[in-house]
């Protein structure tokens, strides 16, 4: 199975803090596609970013920006100066290449709390 | 704006019972998905439905099923639930078949115990 690795079970920070989340992912395909998705307590699943195998520049988003190292197979994706709302469990995925382009592979989550 | 709707929110099943979970998107996206999460594994595809009339296999199908009849409705069947069922089950929709695929937008979750 093409799967997808997040190292990180959970991890701790104080607050402002900057803090790197780690995703590591296999695939014989030649387009794919990379997600990170959001988890907050309250239990709902909030998108937060797709890439395609083909576009390597790093995006930023407010305090949050991504780096997708196609070299390593990795897309990491860093919170910059957190903050106690960003306290959640963020996925990692993979979706794309042949057949049905929907279908995603998850990674198993990392859980982030922010201190105050 | 409702997006996705699952039910029951959350149900305790005895072991052995039939169970079906609902799930009823208004956002006309062709593919809906099942996926269930566990602690430690993420989340896991169970079944998955290109379009109205058609349904594939996931990473982990056994003991359930599915059916997708018209474009909006795609329940997940347990026709006889075992303790290993116990987890929090998503229901997501997207929208395939374009250039790129679709993020999926996801149901609010049922979280489901066997007992």
């Amino acid at each position: 199975a093409q799967k997808v690795t997040q190292a990180q079970t959970e991890i701790s920070v104080v607050e402002k803090e900057d803090v790197t989340l780690d995703c590591v992912y296999e695939t014989r395909d030649t387009t794919y596609y990379l997600f990170w998705y959001k988890q907050p307590p309250s239990g709902e699943l909030v998108f937060l970013i797709r890439r395609n195998s083909f576009d390597e520049q790093n995006e930023i988003s407010g305090r949050y920006s991504w780096n997708f190292q196609k070299s390593t197979s990795s897309f990491n994706f860093t919170i910059t100066a957190s903050q106690v709302v960003d306290s959640a469990v963020y996925f990692c995925a993979r979706g794309g290449g042949s057949g049905n382009t929907g279908k995603l592979i998850f990674g198993q989550g990392t859980t982030l709390q922010v201190k105050p | 704006i409702a997006g996705i709707t699952q039910a029951p929110t959350s149900q305790i099943l005895a072991a052995g019972r039939r169970m079906t979970l609902r799930c009823t998107q208004d956002m006309r996206h062709n593919a809906m998905y099942w996926y269930r999460q566990d602690l430690g594994l993420g989340l896991r595809l169970i079944h998955y439905s290109n379009t109205a009339g058609t349904t594939g296999k996931g990473e982990v199908p056994d003991g359930y099923s599915v059916s997708r009849a018209n474009t909006d409705d795609f329940p997940l069947t347990l026709a006889s639930a075992v303790p290993s069922q116990t987890s929090v089950y998503f229901c997501a929709s997207s929208l395939i078949g374009t250039s790129a695929p679709g993020e999926l937008f996801f149901g609010e979750g049922s979280r489901l115990t066997v007992l």
